[in-house]
């Protein structure tokens, strides 16, 4: 069965660094999105993304995120300079379509954590 | 915004037993819920959506719940196996702004005992 994955499993950085975390969507889907997970905490939307470029964004993606879809298949999450809260699970989702009965599909996740 | 309430505690049932978790929600009422099951370090899986103009919804072992006057849903695991211990989540859709991004409950972690 098709999934999402993502990669690196494990991100370590030091605060104020860049990173960029991937994802592979599943192929014939046109939706993107990105959420995070604090620690102990609930799953929070960030963004979403289709037809190379973004359709929604939250309060949290502020100027210091941004994404992109370098190629047909990859899609990522940039962080220009890393803060301590940004620690947190990053889960990529695809969607085949943009109603909001299409199902989300998560990849597995990146574990971000900013020292 | 819109709030979600999920149980934190977690629940704690025998083998065979059905397992009965709840979502509540304040304001105005999704068109669409969702319910997620998570693993520890992995991402949410999904299970089923209910419709608003839905009272039920039933897939193998699962039933969902949706009862717009009390701005709830329940999501019940009929015969439960240690296999279904996780944490599951409820996400709501918006309806004003028809939005795709999901909002999450807090989740409940469901552990089943052998």
């Amino acid at each position: 069965e098709p999934e999402v994955t993502q990669t690196p499993s494990h991100q370590v950085t030091q605060m104020g660094q860049e990173v960029i975390l991937r994802c592979v969507p599943i192929s014939n889907h046109l939706y993107f999105y990105w959420y995070r997970q604090i620690l102990g905490q609930k799953v929070e939307f960030l963004v979403s993304f289709y037809n190379n470029e973004i359709s929604e964004k939250s309060e949290i993606f502020d100027d210091q995120f941004s994404v992109e879809r370098p190629d047909g298949s990859n899609f990522t999450l940039k962080i220009r300079s890393t803060k301590l809260e940004d620690s947190a699970m990053y889960f990529c989702a695809s969607s085949e379509g943009g109603h909001r009965t299409d199902t989300q599909y998560f990849g597995p996740g990146t574990r971000l954590t900013v020292l | 915004s819109q709030k979600i309430e999920q149980n934190s505690e977690a629940l704690n049932i025998q083998e065979g037993k059905t397992a009965t978790l709840t979502c509540n929600y304040t304001n105005y009422s999704p068109a669409y819920l969702q319910w997620y099951r998570q693993d520890p370090g992995r991402g949410p899986v999904f299970l089923l959506l209910i419709r608003e103009n839905e009272k039920e919804k039933r897939k193998e072992r699962l039933k969902v719940t949706f009862d717009t006057t009390l701005k709830q849903s329940l999501f019940h695991i009929t015969a439960s196996q240690p296999a279904d211990s996780a944490t599951y989540l409820c996400a709501l859709d918006t309806v004003d702004t028809g939005r795709r991004a999901l909002t999450f409950g807090s989740g409940t972690r469901l552990q089943v005992q052998p």
